[in-house]
């Protein structure tokens, strides 16, 4: 199974400063199509899980664009400029490339 | 609007059985893989079973194979998890959640198995 590696566990961020998010995979993300299934998900307290970042650095529908996603074959960032308080939750890298699909264990956002 | 509804979760004694219900709405259902992905209490993300928007191709997790089996109904826009032998470690909130990329989540249904 492919293993997601995220860092940190924990983030404390100051509202109106950035914060960044890292996921290391196991194995390289890139298909040959050229597309990288890495995936980014936010899980506010108390509610479901929402997609983020999609193929890793595709915004979904409705997410502001204060996110954005980046990285390469084995290594991904999250980064959220500007930290509101609405981003309070849990952050999960997931790979969607092969099965079993797979989950960082997550990093946690709190505000400062 | 997209809309997955979980329910038929509860209370259950370690080696018996319960079935899980998605109710699905606001898209074409029939077009889409759908998957089932659960959260221990106070843990993280765990894919269970994926299903083709077709039932041709179907996985599983191997913490479940054998004991689990998905399926759907697309005439009635569900999605099903039944769930046998069930053991303690078992017990967390089951989430339905659409393909691609799991970009649609239900509320989630919570699963407890214990004596």
């Amino acid at each position: 199974d492919i293993v997601m590696t995220q860092a940190p566990l924990s983030v404390s961020v100051t509202p109106g400063e950035s914060a960044s998010i890292s996921c290391r995979s196991s194995k390289s993300l890139l298909h040959s199509n050229g597309i990288t299934y890495v995936y980014w998900y936010l899980q506010k307290p108390g509610k479901s899980p929402q997609l983020l970042i999609y193929r890793m650095s595709n915004l979904a529908s409705g997410v502001p664009d204060r996110f954005s996603g980046s990285g390469s074959e084995t290594d991904f960032t999250l980064k959220i400029s500007r930290v509101e308080a609405e981003d309070v939750g849990i952050y999960y890298c997931g790979q969607l490339l092969e099965n079993p699909d797979t989950f960082g264990a997550g990093t946690k956002l709190e505000l400062k | 609007e997209v809309q997955l509804v979980e329910s038929g979760g509860g209370l259950v004694q370690p080696g018996r059985s319960l079935k899980l219900s998605c109710l699905a709405s606001g898209f074409t259902f029939s077009n889409y893989g759908m998957n089932w992905i659960r959260q221990a209490p106070g843990k993280g993300l765990e894919w269970v079973a994926s299903i083709s928007s077709s039932s041709s191709y179907i996985y599983y997790a191997d913490t479940v194979k054998g004991r689990f089996t998905i399926s759907r109904d697309n005439a009635k826009n569900t999605l099903y998890l039944q769930m046998t032998s069930l053991r303690s470690e078992d017990t967390a909130l089951y989430y339905c959640a659409r393909r691609p990329g799991y970009n649609s989540w239900g509320q989630g249904t919570l699963v407890t198995v214990s004596s």
